[in-house]
């Protein structure tokens, strides 16, 4: 079984530039979920996608979107980037409706250095 | 306002004793909890999970214990290894729901 993959792993962008970060769900996940990592806290959900819709977003701009494709794939876009950008960004999949909830696993990373 | 803490941002303990690390949460709407475990330059690593329905589940070294009255878990890692060592970090969900509420952290770093 496949786990989560992320691409790329380290990502160097300057200020006003736009970025797609991707990723590829585990098998038979239907459910993808991305999360920004600050340095020294905890993941903070940016946004989920369930059968290519968008399906919940948290306290993010409009300039953070997303997609998912037919295989279940995602990519995060981010728009005129900022300095506060910078962070592991992370992607996890899950299986929603699985016994109570679902849990979701989670890729690598990717690092986003924005100067 | 955040929803999920873990006030102890690091622990250190001997290889072969108990790790306990606390969470607390302020949400009483959050059913679902969460541990995950994260090394250096990789992804959160899925570890033990809890339903508010119960208190206590158990997975060899690692139990989690929820205090829902006071909003309260722990996880207990029994015997602690030296592999253990890396940042925890205590989640919670809703029923049904879509994301995951985390804590800052707790690094933990087990001696030999």
């Amino acid at each position: 079984e496949t786990g989560v993959t992320q691409s790329p792993t380290h990502l160097i962008k300057t200020r006003g530039q736009q970025v797609t970060l991707r990723c590829s769900s585990q098998s038979g996940h239907n459910t993808v979920s991305w999360y920004q990592q600050a340095l020294g806290q905890g993941p903070q959900f940016i946004f989920q996608y369930y059968r290519e819709e968008e399906n919940g977003r948290g306290n993010f701009p409009p300039r953070f979107s997303g997609l998912q494709f037919p295989n279940y794939s995602s990519e995060l876009n981010v728009n005129a980037l900022e300095l506060d950008d910078s962070a592991l960004y992370l992607c996890a999949s899950s299986v929603p409706g699985r016994e109570w909830t679902d849990t979701q696993y989670f890729g690598p990373g990717t690092r986003l250095t924005v100067l | 306002d955040q929803q999920v803490k873990q006030n102890s941002p690091s622990l250190s303990v001997q290889e072969g004793r108990i790790s306990i690390l606390n969470c607390d949460y302020t949400n009483s709407m959050f059913d679902y909890f969460l541990w995950y475990k994260k090394y250096p330059a990789e992804g959160p690593t899925f570890l033990i999970s809890i339903s508010s329905i119960k208190d206590k589940n158990e997975d060899g070294r690692f139990t989690v214990f929820l205090n829902k009255s006071a909003k309260h878990l722990s996880l207990h890692i029994v015997p602690s290894q030296p592999g253990d060592s890396a940042v925890y970090f205590c989640a919670a969900m809703r029923a049904a729901g879509n994301k995951l509420t985390f804590g800052g952290g707790t690094r933990v770093l087990v001696k030999p």
